[in-house]
């Protein structure tokens, strides 16, 4: 049974670029979210993906932006990179109508912005 | 809105010794609540989940958590601590079915260092 799956592992870009993240959900998961984690701190929540639609957002910039697509998998993409940005993301899956589901995280992409 | 406060950044402890992480919560709804483990370079592990029911949970890897609504904490304790147990350990909480967002809210996180 594959887990949350992430791609790249790591990804360099430079301030003003933009950035592409993917993520495959655990097998029978139909939603997806995405945190931030920047060192040193907690995971933060971007957004939550589900029936392709943006479901929940957290507390960040209209830069980042996602997509689910119908396999269930999924994109975050950051516009206008800033140094601030440099972080681990995490993509973590869940199946929404069992209620108490528990999320399950993937390895994470380290992005650093220089 | 929910937060989590872990009491302690970092805890050192010896080898074979008893540990307990300390985790504080506040929400105006009811939650549940999750103790995730990251090892260095890698993402989060559940470790266990109060749902419901039974305030003691058990979880992997020997860890328990006692769930004390009366003061809002959800301690993570584990009776004998192994060097591979070293690694950072957050306390999450969650809004429960009907409460609304699904989101996890994390605390900052505790850097257990198991010393031999």
């Amino acid at each position: 049974d594959a887990g949350v799956t992430q791609s790249p592992t790591h990804l360099i870009k430079t301030r003003g670029q933009q950035v592409t993240l993917r993520c495959s959900p655990k097998s029978g998961h139909d939603t997806v979210s995405w945190y931030q984690q920047a060192l040193g701190q907690g995971p933060q929540f971007i957004f939550q993906y589900y029936e392709e639609e943006e479901r929940q957002r957290g507390n960040f910039p209209d830069r980042f932006s996602g997509h689910q697509f119908p396999n269930y998998s999924s994109e975050l993409n950051v516009n206008a990179l800033l140094l601030g940005d440099s972080a681990l993301y995490l993509c973590a899956s869940n199946f929404l109508r069992a209620s108490t589901d528990t999320q399950y995280f993937g390895p994470g992409t380290r992005l650093t912005v220089l | 809105a929910q937060s989590v406060t872990q009491l302690d950044s970092q805890v050192p402890v010896f080898e074979e010794a008893p540990v307990e992480l300390r985790c504080n919560y506040s929400s105006s709804v009811s939650v549940y609540l999750f103790w995730y483990v990251q090892y260095p370079n890698q993402g989060l592990q559940l470790l266990l989940k109060y749902l419901s029911g039974s305030t003691l949970v058990k979880g992997i890897n020997g860890f328990e958590a006692e769930f004390n609504k009366s003061q809002t904490s959800f301690h993570l304790r584990k009776p004998s601590v192994h060097i591979s147990d070293t690694a950072e350990y957050f306390c999450a909480v969650r809004r429960t079915p009907g409460a609304g967002s699904y989101q996890l809210t994390f605390g900052k996180g505790t850097k257990l260092s198991v010393i031999p």
